[in-house]
């Protein structure tokens, strides 16, 4: 149990569907990110929230849009998704990097069909 | 610029065996973090450990072991004894403050302990 819960675990969507990605955190973290973890690459960081307010997008394609409604969820709303998006989305919360180390959800694998 | 480098992809052992990840990492800062995780079959990230810059000193944590060498730039993971619970993911990471702190993964490494 890290503290930090995602849902769903797993999600199946067509290319013309909308859904969204949940993280909730219970570890009074400031500091809420998304991860994307394909295949073959290395975690890739797509967006921070610092105290709810995004404080960086890595070059994410627009059909991905994070909302920060309050310190302790996070979400990653879905839209014309394409194949080349299936992958693992990991969420992170931290204190400060140089702390204690994030903690990690369990992930949502998501297959786009 | 930051850069992680876990150039084994993946590692397979018998159980009882020892067995070392190896990390060399990148960065321009005097002042950063090192991090190793790991990711067992279910998907979360499990935090392992986190070393500062200006402590180089080794620690043991019961069958888990860590070596950092500022010389060679290197953050290396050993398990003694491995056993199949160990099979995962094993990913190191940096973070430095002239970075925002921000998580800098290697590829990951995947470890198979055969019983």
């Amino acid at each position: 149990e890290t503290g930090v819960t995602q849902t769903p675990r797993h999600l199946v969507m067509g290319m013309t569907n909308k859904k969204s990605l949940k993280c909730e955190q219970h570890l009074g973290h400031n500091a809420m990110y998304w991860y994307k973890q394909s295949a073959k690459k290395p975690l890739e960081l797509m967006f921070v929230y610092n105290f709810k307010e995004q404080t960086e997008n890595n070059s994410v394609p627009s059909r991905f849009s994070p909302e920060c409604p309050n310190s302790s969820h996070l979400f990653l709303h879905l839209h014309t998704l394409q194949p080349e998006d299936s992958a693992l989305y990991l969420c992170a919360s931290s204190q400060d990097f140089g702390g204690r180390g994030a903690g990690f959800g369990q992930g949502t694998r998501l297959t786009v069909v | 610029a930051q850069k992680v480098t876990q150039a084994q992809t993946e590692i397979s052992v018998v159980e009882k065996e020892d067995v070392t990840l190896d990390c060399v990492y990148e960065t321009r800062d005097t002042t950063y973090y090192l991090f190793w995780y790991k990711q067992p079959p279910s998907g979360e990230l499990v935090f392992l450990i986190r070393r500062n810059s200006f402590d180089e000193q080794n620690e043991i944590s019961g069958r888990y072991s860590w070596n950092f060498q500022k010389s060679t730039s290197s953050f290396n993971f050993t398990i003694t004894a491995s056993q199949v619970v160990d099979s995962a993911v094993y990913f190191c990471a940096l973070a430095s403050n002239n970075a925002g702190n921000m998580l800098t993964f290697g590829g990951g490494t995947r470890l198979m302990v055969k019983p």
